[in-house]
């Protein structure tokens, strides 16, 4: 498997601030991604981390509001920007690694966020 | 059609039942499939890759059926502790994952 870390694993925030989520992952996971996961909801794709550029972002997510950085090859950020109560959820960073039968995605334990 | 569907649930079985979710998915070429298992607040964990030829582990069976574009896990002599949520995924390059089928396990 691989190691991937985040945090914080969870917090309360108030509503319009902003809150960044720090992932680390072992040297051998290739891709990073964000997703999140809402309440009783299946997981939605954010965003590609791509090292050193922009991220890749899906249908629904932007920039302005999901800004998301990865520096190097082990390490991102995803910041949820002037939250609101529907930014609740659980925000999850993942990593590619090939085991030997194609890729496989492993998961960090999710940062869960409210917003009140 | 989305890419990646799995039977909806939730499924319902008391102890030492068999049980079976299947995934159906779009892609054609697609090359590697797996299963995982999340239980409820908790991330994802994978629970097994799915080979072309079928395969087992303990009290799980993964198959693949490439005509029909599906794949499906078979949960034999179920326990308390297996109630959980299972996605599949497909082509985990494309990051897409099936919405989950939940799983309770009833005494």
């Amino acid at each position: 498997s691989a190691v991937i870390s985040q945090k914080p694993s969870r917090d309360i925030c108030q509503r319009g601030t902003s809150l960044t989520i720090q992932c680390q992952v072992d040297s051998q996971v290739t891709m990073m991604f964000w997703y999140r996961q809402q309440p009783g909801q299946s997981l939605t794709l954010i965003a590609t981390a791509n090292q050193g550029s922009e991220a890749t972002y899906e249908s629904g997510f932007v920039i302005d509001k999901f800004p998301i950085s990865r520096p190097n090859l082990t390490f991102s950020t995803l910041t949820v920007s002037n939250m609101s109560p529907e930014d609740s959820s659980i925000y999850l960073c993942s990593g590619l690694r090939d085991t030997g039968y194609g890729n496989t995605i492993y998961f960090g334990e999710g940062s869960w966020l409210t917003v009140v | 059609r989305k890419e990646v569907e799995q039977d909806p649930g939730p499924f319902n079985v008391p102890e030492g039942a068999t049980v079976a979710f299947n995934c159906t998915y779009s892609n054609s070429a697609s090359q590697s499939f797996f299963w995982y298992r999340q239980d409820c607040r908790k991330e994802p964990k994978l629970l097994m890759s799915v080979y072309s030829s079928g395969n087992e582990d303990g009290r799980f069976t993964a198959q693949l059926n490439r005509a029909s574009q599906y794949i499906s896990l078979l949960i034999r002599d179920s326990k308390l502790s297996d109630s959980a949520t299972y996605l599949c995924v497909v082509n985990p390059g494309d990051m897409r994952f099936g919405a989950g089928t939940r799983l309770t396990v009833k005494p």
